[in-house]
């Protein structure tokens, strides 16, 4: 079974409005961290957001947030008012065992966002 | 901060040749990773180093090898390359490679195989 699920291979918004890029996971680790990635064309993988599997609440960092739903195991994307720049990929990512060294991310297959001026 | 800076950027190889990728880890890391991401794909794990060992391994064979040195840079050898290795190999370093502690990439090398 996949790690992690992106179902929208791309998506389009209007710049100015909100988008949520969608995300699901699968682990049978109580302890587990999810993050969000942007890939630029250029290659380089850009850290958005973390959310901790004991983190009571959702995280937000400016004009992301993550709508974390632990019972559906979806941790989706929140990008309010959309910027020209944000168009890239975005990939959402899973580390198992949060204490523990030496283990790896599970990256999905990402999901391709253009904003449209 | 200086970031993770790999080199080359570009690299042509001809299938059967070996490769050596290197990385540049950002001040401070003492864990570095290196990812595979195929054309249209998620980055895979290959491996990953804590202050000089391989502590983590993905389900790549043992041509892919790599070395940490003691200033925590970094380099990803393969052998006798294949033309399904053709990808953007990612460098990333962590301080703990654990917890929230998420990765600094670069902006990888782009390897292609003939």
């Amino acid at each position: 079974a996949q790690k992690i699920t992106q179902t929208q291979p791309g998506m389009f918004v209007q710049e100015k409005e909100a988008v949520t890029l969608d995300c699901t996971y699968d682990t049978s680790d109580p302890s587990y961290g999810l993050f969000w990635y942007k890939q630029p064309s250029s290659g380089e993988m850009i850290f958005l957001i973390y959310q901790g599997s004991y983190d009571q609440q959702n995280a937000t960092e400016g004009r992301y947030s993550l709508n974390f739903q632990k019972a559906r195991k979806s941790a989706n994307l929140v990008i309010s008012a959309s910027q020209l720049g944000d168009s890239a990929m975005y990939f959402c990512a899973m580390r198992e065992g949060g204490r523990n060294t030496g283990n790896q991310f599970y990256f999905g297959t990402g999901t391709s966002l253009t904003v449209i001026p | 901060e200086t970031g993770v800076t790999q080199s080359p950027t570009h690299l042509i190889k001809t299938r059967g040749q070996q490769v050596t990728l290197r990385c540049s880890s950002q001040s401070g890391h003492n864990t570095v990773s290196w990812y595979q991401q195929a054309l249209g794909q998620g980055p895979q794990f290959i491996f990953q180093y804590y202050r000089e060992e391989e502590n983590g391994r993905g389900n790549f064979p043992p041509r892919f090898s790599g070395l940490q040195f003691p200033n925590y840079s970094s380099e990803l050898n393969v052998n006798a390359l294949e033309l399904d290795d053709s990808a953007l190999y990612l460098c990333a370093s962590s301080l703990t490679g654990r917890g929230r502690d998420g990765y600094t990439f670069g902006s990888g090398t782009r390897l292609t195989v003939v």
